[in-house]
């Protein structure tokens, strides 16, 4: 298995601007969990889904933000407008049943500017 | 409320020199608790979980339910040690600390 999958890498955008970052856990995993890492915050969870259902997005910051997962190989975070303070690393984890340990895809770099 | 608190933001040692990262949490019921590592740009990897008891690159942690502590520790410290280490309590979903950067020094 290729593990998580996260996508874009990289993102530099303009401030206002939609910014998507896609990811595909692991397959078989049946939860889902979108993360932000800053110096500042550390690791940060924005929301988590389970067997594509959320369950919990009590962290996301505000209605910029939002979160899907259409499938169960799936999910998208968008931000939409986008703005400097969103710029951070986004990580995507998955993990299955009972064993709550969490798999990480690589993360996306985002820099709003 | 739960919380996992790890108390030092650096640490920097010697290499060979015998390694503590400290992580303690409050939590009422029976804990579950992992240790992440991080190299630098790369994605977070599960470094050990306390049920496993294993020893994951000469790392171990011991739970001490008395001092609610989740200490990570290794005798000797190798330079590709250098990372950042995260201390994480289950519940529904991971309770994380703030991390522990650490740096061996040549």
């Amino acid at each position: 298995d290729a593990g998580v999958i996260q996508s874009p890498r990289h993102e530099v955008t303009e401030m206002g601007q939609e910014v998507t970052l896609r990811c595909k856990p692991i397959s078989g995993h049946n939860s889902l969990f979108w993360y932000r890492q800053t110096m500042m915050r550390g690791l940060e969870l924005l929301i988590y889904f389970n067997n594509n259902v959320p369950i919990d997005d009590s962290g996301m910051p505000e209605d910029r933000f939002s979160a899907k997962m259409p499938n169960a190989s799936f999910s998208t975070l968008k931000i939409q407008p986008s703005e400097p303070r969103d710029s951070a690393v986004y990580f995507c984890a998955s993990s299955l049943g009972d064993d709550k340990t969490q798999y990480f895809g690589p993360g996306t770099r985002l820099l709003v500017l | 409320a739960q919380r996992v608190t790890q108390p030092e933001k650096l640490l920097s040692v010697f290499k060979g020199a015998p390694v503590e990262l400290k992580c303690n949490y409050s939590y009422s019921g029976s804990p579950e608790l992992f240790w992440y590592v991080q190299y630098s740009r790369q994605r977070l990897q599960l470094l050990l979980r306390h049920i496993s008891r294993e020893s994951i690159k000469g790392f171990t942690a011991d739970l001490n339910k008395g001092e609610t502590s989740f200490h990570l520790k290794k005798p000797f410290a190798q330079e590709e040690d250098s990372a950042m280490y995260y201390c994480a309590l289950i519940m529904v979903e991971l309770i994380w600390g703030l991390g522990t950067s650490l740096a061996v020094n040549p």
